[in-house]
């Protein structure tokens, strides 16, 4: 039992260029989210999804897009990379409702120059 | 507004001594509230959660935490700190409202150091 996996833990991109992040669970559950975490905001939700073959807006989804074409995996891409998308990347999940224990990947450092 | 705040952004500690992380929240009804804990390099691990029931809340690794609600605080607290204990932690508030469903609104975080 993995839990919530992330691919890849690191990235380097240039401004402009594109790439996807994989997000996997193996816990049957129904909920995923995208976080992105930056020094003094906490955690902030990109996109989330309420179960396979849907998607949702969080509170920072502007240059982020997201697919769940298969109840365990959750994509985030990224189409044109920013500088200001550089962060630490975490996707999670939950069994059910958005109050439900969340359990967290470790993460992806993305550095966009 | 819903919202969570934790007044310090970091703690330093002795190893042995105990610990109080602080945690305000702002909600219009009785809250669910948690405590996640971000080892370095590593993913958010839940530590406890209350959502009803007694207001005093016991968590793993040693760890707890105390609802008040005339105080809107939601205080984590450990007797002893280990090295290991050294991490970011996180209180969460939910269920908020975004974009039509419920989700849980985390804190800045508060890092905490701990003094050999």
């Amino acid at each position: 039992n993995a839990g919530v996996t992330q691919t890849p833990k690191f990235r380097v991109l240039k401004t402009g260029q594109s790439m996807t992040l994989l997000c996997a669970q193996d816990m049957n559950h129904e909920y995923m989210y995208w976080y992105r975490q930056d020094p003094g905001m906490g955690l902030r939700l990109i996109h989330y999804s309420v179960g396979e073959g849907t998607t949702a807006k969080g509170e920072v989804p502007d240059g982020y897009n997201v697919s769940r074409l298969k109840k365990q995996n959750f994509l985030l891409g990224l189409e044109s990379a920013a500088p200001s998308q550089t962060s630490v990347y975490f996707c999670a999940s939950s069994y059910s409702s958005g109050t439900d224990t969340q359990y967290f990947g470790p993460g992806t450092r993305l550095t966009v120059l | 507004a819903q919202s969570v705040t934790q007044p310090d952004i970091h703690i330093t500690v002795s190893e042995g001594a105990s610990l109080e992380l602080r945690c305000n929240y702002s909600y219009g009804a009785t809250p669910y509230l948690f405590w996640y804990v971000q080892s370095p390099g590593q993913g958010l691990q839940l530590l406890l959660k209350y959502f009803s029931g007694d207001t005093l809340v016991q968590g793993i690794k040693g760890f707890e935490a105390e609802f008040k609600r005339s105080q809107s605080s939601f205080n984590l607290r450990k007797p002893s700190v280990h090295w290991s204990d050294a991490a970011e932690y996180f209180c969460a508030v939910g269920p908020v409202l975004i974009q039509g469903a419920q989700k849980l609104v985390f804190g800045q975080g508060t890092r905490l150091t701990i003094n050999p």
